[in-house]
C-alpha cells in the first residue's frame, strides 16, 4: 500500500535555531514529491517540489533534499522564524498521477 | 492573497439542517478539488472535478453533494450530517486536472471552511 509518513509528528524548538523534518514513502512509481505549509486557519501552500533527479532544493531558508533510493526526503529549516510555526506537509505523487498526503509535522518555534 | 477563495469561513449546523460550501478560485485553472482535512489525518480527497465534469468520487456519502457550475466556481451541499463530519473542508485548484504532474501543476488551497455539526 503507498503510503508517506512523517516525523515527528510535532516538533518545539526555538526562535533561531534550526530544525529537520522528514518524510518516508513506499509510493511507487514514484513521480514527485512536495512540501507544503500550513499555517493555522489557512491552506497548504507549496513550498519545494524534487523530482526523481532533484537531491536538494532551497527555497529561501528552506531546503528540502531527496534520496529517491531510500525513499526518504528531509525538510531543513536554517534560523527558524516565529512565522516558521505551521504544519508541515509532505505529498508524493505515483506516476499515475495520484497524490498520497503525509499526516504533517506541526512545528512550533517559541521566542 | 490566495487566489482560491472559500466561503463561509466556519459553519456551525445541526444534524438535520442543509448547508452549502463554495469555492471560488480565480486563476483560470481548468479541475477543483474537495478535500476533508481532520486533526492527525491526511488531507482525503473527496471530489475532483476537471473542466466542469466530476472525474473522481472517493467513496464519499451521499449526504455530500457537489456541484461545479462552471470552471470557476465549486459547490459542496450538505444535508443531514453526522458530528464526525465535523472537520476542515478544503478546495483547491490547479492547472491541470493531475496535480501530481510536474512543476506546474501544484494544488491551490483555499483558506477552509471549519464545519461543526452538533
Amino acid at each position: 500500500k503507498n503510503q508517506v509518513e512523517q516525523s515527528p509528528q510535532s516538533l518545539i524548538i526555538l526562535e533561531g535555531k534550526n530544525c529537520t523534518l522528514q518524510c518516508n514513502y513506499t509510493v511507487s512509481p514514484f513521480s514527485n514529491l512536495r512540501w507544503y505549509k500550513q499555517d493555522t486557519g489557512r491552506g497548504p501552500v507549496s513550498l519545494t517540489i524534487m523530482t526523481f533527479s532533484e537531491n536538494t532544493k532551497s527555497n529561501g531558508r528552506y531546503t528540502a533534499t531527496l534520496d529517491a533510493d531510500t525513499k526518504q526526503s528531509s525538510l531543513h529549516i536554517t534560523a527558524s522564524q516565529l512565522s516558521d510555526s505551521a504544519s508541515y506537509i509532505c505529498v508524493v505523487s505515483e506516476r499515475d498521477d495520484k497524490i498520497i498526503f503525509g499526516k504533517g509535522t506541526r512545528l512550533h518555534i517559541l521566542p | 492573497e490566495t487566489g482560491v477563495t472559500q466561503t463561509p469561513r466556519h459553519l456551525v449546523m445541526g444534524m438535520t439542517n442543509k448547508k452549502s460550501l463554495k469555492c471560488e478560485q480565480h486563476l483560470g485553472h481548468n479541475a477543483m478539488y474537495w478535500y476533508k482535512q481532520s486533526a492527525k489525518k491526511p488531507l482525503e480527497l473527496m471530489f475532483v472535478y476537471s473542466l466542469e465534469e466530476r472525474v473522481e468520487n472517493n467513496s464519499v456519502p451521499s449526504r455530500f453533494s457537489p456541484e461545479c457550475p462552471n470552471s470557476s466556481h465549486l459547490f459542496l451541499h450538505l444535508h443531514t450530517l453526522q458530528p464526525e463530519d465535523s472537520a476542515l473542508y478544503l478546495c483547491a485548484s490547479s492547472q491541470a486536472h493531475f496535480p501530481g504532474r510536474g512543476k506546474n501543476s501544484p494544488l491551490h488551497f483555499g483558506n477552509g471552511t471549519r464545519l461543526t455539526v452538533t
